[in-house]
């Protein structure tokens, strides 16, 4: 019953540190996605993956860079990590079909960079 | 482009106090809308969504309708409880691609 999976759940970076975020799904979706929660703008899309073997950019894609792995996963890069990126990240999947598309959310990545 | 706006929070009600939180939208074409809900410390859920113009979704006793000519999908329930308490996102799908634009969220706070 694990649905979307994030590690970490916690991590603090200092300035020009790198790291990856990883996401795994087991509902066999085609979909992935991963967005930015920061208080007061709801959640923002970096990038996303309509199927696998593609990655294109969403609406805050600088400083981030993505790979869908396989099917079930799908990582968010930070290569060299700045304050502005503190923030709540989620990763999502669906299931990509135009009559389904139903997002789930894994529980979240709190990421501080000092 | 596209957006959602939200009514601003937060929301705080007595317990079996009437809800509306109100959502409009900005959005080229016929969007599927959404309401996602955020209890403390957990990734989103989706509460209920529509897929065309007069359509309602409901779920565990809220409900929103999907009015065209205002543009809107307010969120309605008629007796919170205290459990309902959590952050509500209302989110808009143009493309049925699954890439969702939020509202910037409200928190309800439901005392007893």
């Amino acid at each position: 019953n694990a649905g979307v999976t994030q590690t970490p759940k916690f991590q603090v970076l200092k300035t020009g540190q790198s790291m990856t975020l990883q996401c795994a799904q087991d509902m066999n979706h085609n979909s992935m996605y991963w967005y930015r929660q920061d208080p007061g703008m709801g959640l923002r899309l970096i990038y996303y993956s309509a199927s696998e073997g593609t990655t294109d950019k969403g609406e805050v894609p600088n400083g981030y860079n993505v790979s869908r792995l396989n099917k079930r996963e799908f990582s968010l890069r930070l290569e060299s990590a700045a304050p502005s990126q503190t923030s709540v990240y989620f990763c999502a999947s669906s299931a990509g079909t135009t009559a389904n598309t139903e997002a789930f959310f894994g529980q979240g990545t709190r990421l501080t960079v000092v | 482009g596209n957006s959602v706006t939200q009514m601003e929070g937060p929301v705080t009600l007595s317990e079996e106090a009437f809800l509306t939180i109100n959502c409009t939208y900005t959005a080229t074409g016929y969007p599927s809308l959404f309401w996602y809900v955020q209890y403390p410390g957990e990734g989103l859920q989706l509460l209920l969504k529509a897929t065309k113009a007069d359509d309602k979704g409901s779920n565990k006793g809220f409900e929103a309708t999907y009015r065209k000519e205002t543009t809107s999908f307010h969120l309605e329930k008629g007796s919170v409880q205290v459990s309902d308490s959590a952050v509500y996102f209302c989110a808009l799908d143009s493309g049925n691609t699954g890439k969702l634009i939020f509202g910037q969220g409200t928190t309800l706070q439901v005392k007893p």
